[in-house]
């Protein structure tokens, strides 16, 4: 039972242009959801986060949108780059539960030049 | 301020060894979690240790264990090692700041299993 799903393993964009990554979640009791970046042979590096109380979070090129009543999420990427080339995973947390990380299976990002 | 740092990087084992990973948080940190991601199950989480204690456990078997020290240093131990344990195996440190606590990840040790 997956309840973080990332359904496009795979998104190609051009550089400049924006990347729209999306993550699809079941569970109505997570309320904090984060996005990381993973290249190859490296661990996950944290990109942004947000809770369940806000419906935009923006740092830098990076925001997140949640829509609680749709249980859906997704990250905008504005101008790409192709140093943004990795996967992308969003995961998600239960209210109250200390360090259980839901992830989903992550969307790998093409951005080219 | 270093990262995660996770030891070793790469590790060949056999069916049936056992095998311990170590990893070291940031330094501050006092929460330490473990990930085994493999291609295809994705990211899973194995536990989560706090000031020595387990406080959160995946759905692992109990072959997969782990420890904390009063140094917040973690280590994870799988005994009777399987083909199917072979895997990334990443630690995330953080904060003690709840629910809302960013975990940081190290570079992961890839175990192989013959």
């Amino acid at each position: 039972d997956q309840q973080v799903k990332q359904n496009s393993p795979s998104l190609s964009v051009q550089e400049g242009r924006i990347s729209i990554l999306n993550c699809d979640y079941t569970n109505s009791m997570f309320d904090y959801f984060l996005w990381y970046k993973k290249y190859p042979a490296e661990g996950p590096t944290f990109l942004i986060s947000i809770s369940s109380i806000k419906d935009k979070n923006e740092d830098g090129r990076f925001t997140v949108f949640l829509n609680k009543s749709a249980k859906h999420l997704s990250l905008h990427i504005v101008p790409s780059q192709p140093g943004d080339s990795a996967v992308y995973f969003c995961a998600a947390r239960k209210g109250g539960s200390q360090g259980n990380l839901i992830f989903g299976k992550g969307t790998k990002l093409s951005v080219k030049p | 301020k270093a990262g995660v740092t996770q030891t070793p990087r790469y590790l060949i084992k056999t069916r049936g060894q056992q095998v311990t990973l170590s990893c070291s948080p940031i330094s501050g940190h006092r929460s330490v979690s473990w990930y085994q991601q493999t291609p295809g199950q994705g990211l899973q989480f194995l536990f989560e240790y706090f000031s020595e204690t387990q406080r959160n456990k995946g759905n692992f078997p109990g072959r997969f264990s782990g420890r904390q020290f009063s140094n917040s240093r973690s280590e994870m131990n799988v005994s009777t090692l399987e083909l199917g344990d072979s895997a990334l195996y990443l630690c995330a440190s953080s904060l003690p700041g709840g629910a809302r606590e960013t975990q940081y990840f190290g570079p992961g040790t890839r175990l192989l299993v013959l």
